[in-house]
């Protein structure tokens, strides 16, 4: 079946670096773009970014354009997010989903990003 | 880049409809999510009223002007989770997809 998994969060200092790394199975990766969404604690929903599945295509929430960067090796079924330049009003789960017309049809269980002092 | 605005909080008995809005939908790129305490979010509707397999026909979409709109028909006690809308923005130079601030449901 479908899956996704993260990796790579944890506490950070503001300022900081950090990459996430998203590993799927059950699908032709390279058939599929890639979302990553993130929820604050006891917050809502937010988009972050986006890639298309041959990786020439990426979108970006306007607040994290220049700090995050998105990337993926379709050849190891591997999408990774990049933030550096890392602020307190980043910490949240980072979730990765799974492309499906404009939407998200497959998500993974998250990593949690804590950026504090 | 303003979230879109959904009511904080929508109730309903058993059995009956509700209907969900979410103002600032400027494209037809429109996606609904259903979030229970603790869980991942599931897609419900995709291209403001498709559905994805799986999904039962209590739960439609529409859009009328800017205004995206989600009905739970005949209400269960599963029912009762948080609602997201979210709708992919055009701006120049870097489109973006921006979420709805969620409207909790309760089944009374």
């Amino acid at each position: 079946q479908v899956q996704l998994v993260e990796s790579g969060g944890g506490l950070v200092r503001p300022g900081g670096s950090l990459r996430l790394s998203c590993a799927t199975s059950g699908f032709i990766l390279s058939d599929f773009g890639i979302h990553w969404f993130r929820q604050a604690p006891g917050k809502g929903l937010e988009w972050v970014a986006y890639i298309q599945h041959d990786g020439n295509l990426r979108e970006y929430l306007p607040s994290v354009w220049g700090r995050f960067t998105v990337s993926r090796d379709n050849s190891k079924n591997m999408i990774y997010l990049h933030m550096s330049s890392l602020k307190p009003e980043d910490t949240a789960t980072y979730f990765c989903g799974k492309d499906y017309d404009y939407s998200s049809d497959q998500w993974g269980r998250g990593a949690l990003v804590t950026v504090s002092a | 880049q303003s979230a879109l605005t959904q009511p904080p909080s929508a109730s309903g008995s058993p059995g009956q409809s509700v209907t969900l809005s979410c103002i600032g939908t400027g494209t037809h790129h429109v996606s609904w999510y259903q979030q229970h305490p603790g869980e991942v979010p599931r897609l419900l509707i995709y291209e403001i009223f498709k559905r994805p397999s799986g999904v039962p026909d209590r739960f439609s979409g529409s859009k009328s002007g800017n205004v995206a709109s989600l009905t739970i028909s005949g209400l269960q006690t599963d029912d009762e989770a948080d609602y997201y809308c979210c709708s992919y923005t055009f701006n120049t130079g870097n489109n973006y997809y921006v979420f709805g601030t969620g409207t909790k449901v309760t089944v009374l």
